[in-house]
């Protein structure tokens, strides 16, 4: 595709279910990275892939998130028994390869609200 | 954790105007990269600059990099009211080349026509 893309645009859920976030980065590009951007912050960072590995998960804040990348194409977080705090706007990037010196293309993001 | 701290936290100015936005940082760096971001949605890139550079520039953008201060600041010449946006600086984490960013909170210009 053009870009980054994400789905869903919005997720609103309840407190204590299971979301599914997906992100389909651009072609070819082998790393991809999630980050999670609350109201008036910057992106947090959360874990990124290089290929079908993620190559550092440091950023996940708990063990209630967990992300995939079976194939080195689309990605999945996910989230388990979602909080009230989870509540954020989940942004997806990519770059041809890993590297501070790379490009990151950035999807439009999935709001999600836990209710 | 954030790395940096935009300076200032918002901005008002008339169209034609420049605009200028500083960014510090705590760490040290490989790469800054300066983003931005319309509507808290997606981000686009503007600019790198290495850390081994002291200016750049970009079309109406011009960065520059003090990494004894630890500071980068952004200048945008004869703004737009297009140029309304958030504008984010970012960082490698720890001086590290892996290209997992550390973002600062932002600067939120607004252009008035």
């Amino acid at each position: 595709g053009a870009g980054v893309s994400q789905t869903p645009s919005n997720k609103v859920t309840e407190k204590g279910k299971y979301v599914e976030l997906r992100c389909d980065p651009i072609s070819g590009h082998t790393a991809l990275y999630w980050y999670r951007q609350s109201l008036g912050q910057g992106p947090e960072f959360l874990i990124y892939f290089q290929g079908t590995g993620a190559a550092d998960d440091s950023g996940l804040p708990n063990d209630r998130f967990f992300a995939v990348r079976p194939e080195g194409s689309v990605s999945t977080l996910k989230i388990q028994r979602t909080e009230r705090g989870d509540s954020a706007v989940y942004l997806c990037a990519s770059s041809p390869t890993a590297g501070s010196q790379e490009t990151q293309y950035f999807g439009p993001g999935t709001r999600l609200l836990v209710l | 954790s954030q790395q940096g701290e935009e300076d200032p936290q918002a901005l008002s100015i008339q169209e034609g105007e420049n605009a200028t936005m500083n960014c510090s940082y705590k760490t040290s760096i490989n790469n800054l990269q300066w983003y931005r971001q319309n509507s808290g949605r997606g981000l686009v890139h503007l600019i790198l600059i290495r850390s081994n550079e002291r200016e750049k520039h970009s079309g109406r953008l011009r960065v520059t990099l003090d990494t004894s201060k630890k500071s980068s600041s952004l200048l945008i010449t004869a703004s737009r009211a297009a140029d309304t946006a958030s504008y984010f600086c970012a960082t490698d984490r720890n001086g590290g080349s892996q290209g997992n960013l550390i973002f600062g909170k932002g600067t939120k210009l607004s252009v008035k026509p």
